[in-house]
């Protein structure tokens, strides 16, 4: 399957440290995107890297891409309670429906 | 405010009732999903339309029945569904093969469904 996993599965952390989850993915990608979702809401889109990019940044979140080993990792530096959410990423495949293909999630509480 | 829109937010329902969810998009997009988040359990891709026309059907049971009258709104008629089908039910949409955009996909709060 091509879908995303997501680990850990479930983070628990302080307010202030910060937050890194990983996604690894099976074929080839045209993006990865990340987005998240809090608690009985939709799924907001955070990032979208290409896969001919290697590190994107969006305030205090950052994306790696690493093709070679087919993984992605979602850096949230400096967390706040307010980034307690779920984590996905979605693949899109190369040659594919450019349909996004989401994993399971993690599962981020930050404590204040 | 995503621009997508889904009523109800919360439906409860009889296994023997007929029912519809409700979806509009403002984006001006072209494309627009049905997708089930069931707990403990990957996002489920269930339909897709493309300017309208179904693209995708997962094998879903015919027990959900979409329908897309134009590019802006989708419905999903749900009819004698079992207590297992309860789930959020989210709408999406999005500008397929857009480009710079990557077919990034939009979505709304979600319909939480309990089937009794």
């Amino acid at each position: 399957s091509q879908q995303g996993e997501e680990d850990p599965q479930a983070l628990s952390i302080q307010e202030g440290e910060n937050a890194t989850m990983n996604c690894s993915y099976k074929t080839s990608i045209n993006n990865l995107q990340w987005y998240r979702q809090n608690s009985g809401r939709g799924l907001v889109h955070l990032i979208l890297i290409r896969s001919n990019e290697r590190e994107k940044h969006s305030g205090r979140l950052r994306v790696t891409l690493d093709t070679s080993k087919k993984s992605s990792s979602l850096l949230i530096t400096a967390s706040r309670a307010a980034d307690t959410a779920s984590y996905f990423c979605a693949t899109v495949a190369s040659g594919g429906s450019y349909i996004p293909t989401f994993g399971r999630g993690t599962s981020l509480i930050v404590h204040p | 405010e995503t621009g997508v829109t889904q009523t109800p937010r919360h439906l409860v329902m009889g296994m023997t009732n007929k029912k519809s969810l409700k979806c509009e998009q403002h984006l001006g997009h072209n494309a627009m999903y049905w997708y089930k988040q069931s707990a403990k359990k990957p996002l489920e891709l269930m339909f897709v339309y493309n300017f309208k026309e179904q693209t995708e059907n997962n094998s879903v049971p015919s027990r959900f029945s979409p329908e897309c009258p134009n590019s802006s709104h989708l419905f999903l008629h749900l009819h004698t569904l079992q207590p297992e089908d309860s789930a959020l039910y989210l709408c999406a949409s999005s500008q397929l093969h857009g480009g710079s955009s990557g077919n990034t996909i939009y979505f709304g709060e979600g319909s939480w469904l309990t089937v009794v």
